[in-house]
């Protein structure tokens, strides 16, 4: 079975900061990775998708790769604000159609 | 990007009672719709994956007794917790995938929160 792990699983960093998080996920079999972002008692907000044959994509400040054979992905933050603060969840979809997650990133962004 | 809903929002109910939650995606056909749960500062797990006009296939450990889900066409599918339990109390989210633009990519429902008294 499928499992998601993230480092760390909270962080917190003074505004400005660019910071890195990671997933990291046991079967190299996925058709894509994708990043999402949660706010508290709230449904979930895609930010972005990798297609298994990406290495990475990039959407304002942020960029996401992923390297399946090692089965790791990163999410990179640039210049972090406070509005940033969210639990930070990435997904892989298996190729028998299944979608798992991983435990998440608490990310606190300090003004 | 698509949109998914899910309503209600917010649902209280009693211990014994049925709750029924609703998921919808507004602009297109959702061939298959996932169901989640999350408990406070955990991940979502899967609970069932329904495609439209057959059976849901449901994770190992969910009671599908319990957990009724219907997905009767290509925008709704319905989870109902019946004979419900404080302990059923969670954030259930709903997902939806489709076919032709939306490809593989799964569009998430706001989620709706229920507490069980």
């Amino acid at each position: 079975k499928q499992e998601v792990t993230q480092i760390p699983a909270a962080l917190s960093v003074p505004e400005g900061e660019n910071l890195v998080l990671n997933c990291s996920f046991t079967d190299s079999a996925i058709y894509n990775l994708q990043w999402f972002r949660q706010d508290p008692g709230k449904g979930l907000t895609s930010l972005l998708l990798i297609q298994s044959s990406q290495r990475e994509q990039t959407s304002g400040r942020l960029n996401a790769s992923l390297d399946k054979s090692s089965g790791r992905s990163t999410l990179y933050i640039a210049a972090s604000q406070p509005g940033d603060s969210a639990t930070y969840l990435c997904a892989v979809l298996n190729t028998g159609n299944q979608f798992y997650f991983g435990t998440g990133t608490s990310l606190t962004v300090i003004p | 990007g698509a949109v998914v809903s899910q309503h209600p929002s917010r649902v209280i109910c009693k211990s014994g009672t049925s709750v029924k939650i609703e998921c919808r995606s507004l602009d297109f056909q959702a061939t298959t719709m996932f169901w989640y749960r999350q408990f406070p500062k955990k991940s979502l797990m899967l609970m069932a994956t329904s495609n439209e006009g057959s059976k849901a296939t449901y994770e190992q450990g969910v009671e599908k007794d319990k957990f009724l889900i219907n997905h009767a066409s290509l925008t709704l599918s319905t989870l109902t917790v019946t004979s419900a339990h404080p302990e059923d109390s969670s954030f259930y989210i709903c997902s939806a995938r489709g076919q032709g633009r939306v490809g593989y990519e799964q569009y998430f429902g706001p989620g709706t929160r229920l507490t069980v008294t």
